[in-house]
């Protein structure tokens, strides 16, 4: 049973729109949560991190993380071609160490012109 | 700033060869992770580091050697090469204090035939 699930999509949006990421993960006690992006070819890189429940926002993105439901999601707005990646979600059941960070399969997104 | 360097970038080998990934970092992190990913299997730990001569198993460890002598550097070893090692293997760092951020060389391509 995985634990960290995502839609691999591709998710399609058009330039300008809203891009709505989901991301469940299955243990309760998770403490930390990350948004990772990865072009293609290429190594992720963090862009979001949330520990709280409720939302996180830096510049155009959004993060929000429901813990009674076990999910977290990422939002980003008026999306770009640029934007065109593959997002990796990432939970760790501990603080003060990444040794249990868990990663998702990732959802890859598409930015249409 | 040189950051975190993984090299051979691209390495093709035999079944039962050994094969070392090298992986050197210029920050001082305290913590080194290697990373195997696959399609459909996203990011899967390998072994990681909490510091110099301080190794642990990740979620698979088999068939692979580590060992840190010194903080920077951090080689995988595959001591006699199977196809199913045939992955693109990531190195990555953190510092003591972070649960999730990582910071990822730019990734070895390793085939075996």
């Amino acid at each position: 049973q995985k634990e960290v699930e995502q839609n691999s999509g591709p998710l399609s949006v058009p330039e300008g729109a809203i891009a709505s990421l989901n991301c469940t993960y299955s243990d309760r006690g998770s403490q930390s949560f990350f948004w990772y992006r990865q072009y293609s070819g290429k190594s992720p890189e963090l862009i979001m991190f949330i520990y709280s429940n409720g939302d996180k926002e830096d510049g155009r993105f959004t993060a929000q993380l429901n813990k009674a439901s076990q999910y977290v999601s990422l939002l980003i707005r008026d999306s770009q071609p640029s934007d065109s990646a593959t997002y990796l979600c990432a939970v760790n059941p501990l603080t003060g160490t990444a040794s249990k960070l868990t990663f998702g399969t990732g959802t890859r997104l598409q930015v249409t012109l | 700033d040189a950051g975190i360097t993984q090299s051979p970038r691209y390495k093709i080998t035999e079944t039962g060869r050994q094969v070392t990934l090298m992986c050197h970092q210029t920050w001082s992190h305290s913590y080194m992770f290697w990373y195997r990913q696959d399609l459909g299997h996203g990011l899967r730990l390998i072994y990681y580091s909490a510091a110099a001569d301080i190794t642990d198993k990740g979620e698979v460890p088999d068939g692979y050697v580590v060992s840190r002598s010194k903080t920077e550097n951090f080689p995988l070893t595959l001591e006699s090469a199977t196809r199913s090692q045939t992955s693109v293997y990531f190195c990555a760092s953190s510092t003591q204090t972070n649960t999730g951020e990582l910071f990822f060389g730019e990734g070895s391509r390793l085939t075996v035939l």
